[in-house]
């Protein structure tokens, strides 16, 4: 089944203490991107990856990092988690399809609490 | 200024009623992909329907619809025929570009509340 994972789908930690929330998909995709989900704020963007070794800042990079080593793999790291990232986290991946059409498979979401 | 605007925090509507969720956009570029996505209170996102800006007829998806109105920059999704596991959060979103890879910009969302 093609799919987006990511582990752990719930974490509850203390400030300061480095994480990590992993993303892995099945579906060769170029493309992979981290969002963060915050209420009345939408989705933003936190990283994105074009492909291998090639990472890019979103709109709210800040406390996080990232890494593409592997195709099918795209890692959010947070080195000292404060409270304000307290959130609900997404991954997504793409292929290029043609011009325009490019749907984005979500993974199933990282609720994360940082007390 | 905003990209995605949607203006309506919540909506109730009856069951096997219609319903639209607006949305407006902004940008520039002439080519352009609009997206709507549905969040339940499971918190998956799921996939709806898709728009691209040189589609002259608007996207359908069984009883989704985009209503589409380039010169306006809405963007507006069409639910018929309400059903209680339509009860979400609605998100629209564009991807601005020809690249194929250019980030996903969301709207702040649409509650939808579908009553019996």
């Amino acid at each position: 089944e093609a799919q987006v994972t990511q582990n752990p789908r719930y974490l509850i930690t203390v400030t300061g203490k480095k994480l990590t929330v992993t993303c892995s998909q099945n579906m060769n995709h170029e493309y992979m991107s981290w969002y963060r989900q915050d209420p009345g704020l939408g989705l933003r963007q936190i990283y994105y990856s074009m492909n291998v070794e090639v990472t890019d800042k979103g709109d709210v990079p800040e406390g996080y990092k990232v890494s593409r080593k592997e195709k099918r793999n795209f890692p959010l790291i947070l080195e000292s988690p404060s409270p304000n990232q307290t959130s609900l986290y997404f991954c997504a991946s793409s292929t290029r399809v043609g011009i325009s059409y490019n749907e984005q498979f979500f993974g199933p979401g990282t609720r994360l609490t940082v007390l | 200024a905003q990209k995605i605007t949607q203006t309506q925090p919540g909506m109730f509507v009856q069951e096997k009623e219609a319903v639209t969720l607006d949305c407006t956009y902004d940008t520039s570029d002439q080519s352009y992909g609009l997206f709507w996505y549905k969040q339940p209170s499971s918190g998956e996102m799921i996939f709806l329907i898709y728009q691209g800006s040189y589609d002259e007829q608007n996207a359908t998806e069984g009883r989704y619809s985009l209503n589409f109105q380039k010169a306006r920059k809405s963007a507006n999704l069409v639910i018929s025929a309400s059903q209680l596991g339509d009860s979400a959060m609605y998100f629209c979103a564009m991807r601005e570009g020809n690249s194929g890879y250019s980030t996903l910009t969301f709207g702040k969302g649409t509650m939808l509340l579908v009553s019996p």
